[in-house]
């Protein structure tokens, strides 16, 4: 079954306003990818976190994750038109990454 | 400078052909992975070799066949195709044999269309 679940599965936001999206996932992991994808190109890496990290930052965006509750949260501050994307989570954990479904942002000017 | 390429980009092809979609990283890295994702944007790992060795096989139907020639190319032939094998492909490659471990770059896809 699929690792992670993002959520909201669709986002809509003004340019410059902060985008939160969260992400479930069911067993144990190494550590949380996330990825960022627009339309009709490949997935591009944004950030790693290990399962021993709690909290992540590179440049506006900013990784948290919470072991204990099996989720992570990518914020993405002071959006910008560029930023909208398809957003997915991915799991690491034993010899594969398992991605999530998603999250499609739409910033707008 | 392409770090990871696919050819062809699109591919619109009737069922029962067979087909090859074309690998290539220049990353230096190990591992080199497939991937296929749907039309609702699932992405699910289809296959992942190291160093020419395959290392994952999920369950993907026998008519899939990849092939790594050198630890750079990674090809992927599909036999009888299906309506069903419609999606994108995406090659992927990362520098750790552990896939779970490192950051994987991906290519820009390749759009199968089978009519």
């Amino acid at each position: 079954s699929q690792q992670g679940e993002e959520d909201p599965q669709a986002l809509s936001i003004q340019e410059g306003e902060n985008a939160t999206m969260n992400c479930s996932y069911k067993t144990s992991i190494n550590n949380l990818q996330w990825y960022r994808q627009n339309s009709g190109r490949g997935l591009v890496h944004l950030i790693l976190i290990r399962s021993n990290e709690r909290e992540k930052h590179s440049g506006r965006l900013r990784v948290t994750l919470d072991t204990s509750k099996k989720s992570s949260s990518l914020l993405i501050t002071a959006s910008r038109a560029a930023d909208t994307a398809s957003y997915f989570c991915a799991t690491g954990g034993g010899n594969k990454l398992t991605f999530g479904t998603g999250t499609q942002l739409k910033v707008e000017l | 400078d392409t770090a990871v390429s696919q050819t062809p980009k699109y591919l619109v092809t009737q069922m029962g052909n067979d087909k090859s979609i074309k690998c290539e990283q220049n990353l230096g890295h190990d591992t080199m992975y497939w991937y296929k994702q749907d039309s609702k944007k699932f992405l699910k790992i289809m296959f992942s070799y190291n160093n020419k060795e395959l290392i994952i096989n999920e369950t993907v139907p026998n008519r899939f066949s990849p092939k790594s020639p050198d630890k750079a190319h990674l090809n992927l032939h599909i036999n009888s195709l299906e309506l069903g094998d419609s999606a994108v492909y995406f090659c992927a490659s990362s520098q750790d044999v552990v896939a779970g471990q490192d950051t994987q770059y991906f290519g820009p896809g390749t759009r199968l269309t089978v009519l």
